[in-house]
């Protein structure tokens, strides 16, 4: 049982929109900063969020960050093929003085 | 450009030691944090432990505490992730990612990831 909650799949057709949510608690997500990550079939994670909602150099505008209370939201626009893949949500909970990460979200493109 | 750079692939027996490394490259390693990420087959990341690769500052999960040890090696730049006694139930990818943000700033997130190492316990 992961710290953070995501739904365990999403799908959509290509060129659409969808949106992956993340629920903690106030000693998590809503009292710290939250970062999404990217992992495709096979290779490392990749950071695609921090900061709530900052992309890292070479991340497309496609992909979006929001937070509210104690969930966050990561949006993808124009969604493509090669947007298949696991996300995770990661942050740090106070109380447990360490990180944690949500259990994942499968994105399939239709 | 920033390099994290994981040993291979370790097959070991229950009860056997190990000790996988993380080389550093292309930043200056001792001014970072490096974490510790486990995948279990078919499953999600979980977080282990950070260390400050400039000294001795680990910070571990409660739930690897006491399982795993977490060092660095300032003078070549890699961080290590070692067993004293493996069970099968450590089989998973280890990944080691670079720290940016400070986590006791509720600010905490991994910019760069190695490539994994596969650890595969079995008698």
């Amino acid at each position: 049982q992961s710290v953070l909650t995501q739904p365990p799949s999403v799908s959509a057709a290509p060129g659409q929109k969808v949106t992956i949510s993340c629920s903690g608690s106030s000693s998590n997500i809503e009292n710290n900063y939250v970062s999404w990550y990217q992992q495709l079939p096979g290779t490392a994670p990749k950071l695609l969020i921090y900061e709530n909602n900052k992309r890292p150099s070479g991340i497309p505008d496609r992909f979006s960050g929001s937070k509210s209370g104690t969930s966050v939201t990561l949006g993808i626009t124009g969604l493509q093929t090669g947007d298949e893949a696991d996300y995770y949500c990661g942050t740090w909970d106070s109380s447990l003085s360490a990180g944690v990460f949500g259990g994942g979200t499968k994105l399939t493109v239709l | 450009e920033v390099q994290l750079v994981q040993s291979g692939a370790e097959v070991k027996k229950p009860g056997e030691s190990l000790k996988i490394s993380c080389k550093g490259s292309g930043y200056n390693f001792p001014n970072y944090w490096i974490g510790w990420v486990r995948q279990m087959p078919g499953k999600g990341l979980e977080w282990m432990g950070i260390i400050y690769a400039g000294g001795s500052d680990t910070r571990y999960s409660p739930s690897f505490q006491g399982q795993v040890t977490i060092s660095a090696d300032k003078s070549i730049s890699t961080a290590y992730l070692q067993w004293s006694s493996l069970k099968a139930s450590d089989t998973a990818m280890y990944y080691c990612a670079r720290q940016a943000g400070y986590c006791g700033g509720g600010n905490c997130y991994l910019d760069y990831w190695g490539q994994g190492t596969l650890v595969t316990v079995s008698s």
